[in-house]
């Protein structure tokens, strides 16, 4: 089956670290470029971080908000990609979605996963 | 950085009548390869997004042709031709082609029946 799942999600306190986990299934994930986007309680999508593949030496990107703390890593072996978060703050709170959209030598392909929340408070 | 502002941010439609969301970005977005990346996302409630248009005017594979997208530059539209209920959901607009800040999206359309 097509699918992507996330896992990880929890209460953390402020100044915390959390790891966030996506297993991927039913594409050549190695081919893939993985990123992760978050949404606030009834707020819109934010974009987080975005890894290519090794093939491309595995570059990574951030948004603003989260440079810095946050660390995107993937492990092809396990068809898994990771969202190491530190420093976390009040505003981090939000659903992560682990998505991909491009597969090398495919082209554009959409994939969400159901989503992990991470609640943010003392 | 390039913003990306939606209109409306609410959209009641009556079933079967056309609807149409503008999507206007602070930049440019076509990018040094000559494309332009700007993509259409819907999230229904209670479900995670999917994108429905990639590239300003082309569809995902199983998005219905009563959706389309089009525009150039900093200006584009979606359109629905004949709304249906199962499009219920929130849209938004998204790009690609400005790194940094990386893909932004704008701040979402909620699309209602009347």
């Amino acid at each position: 089956e097509v699918q992507l799942v996330e896992s990880g999600g929890t209460w953390v306190k402020p100044g915390g670290s959390l790891r966030l986990s996506c297993v991927a299934s039913g594409f050549t994930f190695t081919n893939a470029w993985m990123s992760w986007v978050r949404q606030a309680p009834g707020k819109g999508l934010e974009w987080v971080s975005r890894i290519k593949t090794k093939t491309e030496g595995g570059p990574t990107d951030y948004a603003a908000p989260v440079k810095g703390r946050f660390t995107i890593l993937r492990d092809d072996s396990e068809n898994t990609v990771y969202l190491q978060m530190n420093s976390l703050k009040t505003e981090d709170t939000a659903v992560y979605y682990c998505t991909t959209d491009f597969i090398l030598r495919l082209g554009y392909f959409d994939l969400w996963g159901r989503g992990t929340l991470v609640s943010v408070s003392s | 950085d390039v913003l990306m502002t939606q209109s409306p941010l609410s959209l009641p439609v009556t079933l079967g009548q056309p609807a149409s969301i503008s999507c206007r970005s602070s930049q440019s977005l076509v990018y040094s390869d000559g494309n332009t990346y700007l993509s259409w996302y819907q999230q229904r409630p209670g479900q995670s997004p999917r994108r429905l248009i990639y590239k300003v005017s082309n569809r995902e594979s199983g998005v219905p042709d009563r959706f389309s997208g089009s525009g150039s530059g900093t200006d584009f539209t979606l359109k629905i031709s004949r709304v249906e209920a199962e499009d219920v959901g929130v849209y938004y607009c998204m790009q690609g082609t400005h790194w940094p800040p990386g893909n932004t999206f704008g701040q979402g359309t909620k699309l209602e029946i009347k």
